[in-house]
């Protein structure tokens, strides 16, 4: 139980262009779902928190219009790269809380690697 | 200031020894806290935590973990080290909001 999943897992595009990521949660309805961001050897740096029918949270520095958060679903939220630069290129991870559960249970999806030329 | 912080970014062991690796924290209030392994272009996974009780935390693969309030540690320990035990370990903590804290991580060798 508690599956996160992320789609896609790699994705490659051109500077200029959008590039949506998904996240679900596959066993459990997630109140709160997460976004982190993951530079190479570094740890984790959280972006934004998202509640199920709300506007993201995000923390500071991150750039909102830069990177939309949707938490349409208990089961689904998204991270959407807008005009994404090589410098967006990382790798993202999502977690997500289940809804029976206090607020330091999270569960983590594999994450998506995105290389931006 | 809330953070938490790993000494060491790498840690190299033999097969068969003991791992240690170390976490400190800086909390004002009563954490959570936990230990996660994250194997290369993967995402978290989470070797044990503690939240309340016995200070004394079993987790998976043979992991265990001591939160020490009055040295404000959480180091994880196995008494032998495996091959498969090679990934990046990060600690982590919690106050019980939305928020949780990452260490920077350290990477575990294991030498054969």
């Amino acid at each position: 139980g508690a599956v996160v999943s992320q789609h896609p897992s790699r994705v490659i595009c051109k500077s200029g262009t959008s590039v949506k990521i998904e996240c679900r949660s596959l066993d459990f309805q997630a109140t709160t779902m997460f976004w982190y961001r993951q530079f190479p050897k570094k740890s984790l740096m959280l972006m934004a928190t998202s509640n199920e029918g709300s506007k993201a949270t995000y923390e500071q520095g991150v750039e909102k219009d830069k990177f939309l958060i949707n938490h349409a679903s208990l089961t689904l939220s998204t991270l959407t790269v807008t005009s994404a630069h090589p410098e967006d290129s990382s790798f993202y991870i999502c977690s997500a809380k289940p809804r029976d559960r206090g607020q330091e249970t999270q569960y983590f999806g594999p994450g998506t690697r995105l290389l931006v030329l | 200031a809330q953070s938490v912080t790993q000494l060491g970014s790498h840690v190299s062991v033999s097969e068969g020894a003991l791992v240690l690796l170390r976490c400190n924290y800086s909390s004002s209030v009563p954490p959570y806290l936990f230990w996660y392994v994250q194997y290369p272009n993967q995402g978290l996974q989470l070797l044990l935590k503690y939240t309340t009780g016995a200070t004394l935390v079993k987790g998976i693969n043979g992991f265990e973990a001591e939160f020490k309030k009055s040295e404000t540690s959480f180091h994880l320990t196995k008494p032998s080290a495996h091959m498969s035990d090679a990934a990046e370990y990060f600690c982590a903590f919690n106050t019980g909001g939305f928020k949780t804290i990452f260490g920077a991580g350290t990477r575990l060798f294991v030498k054969a």
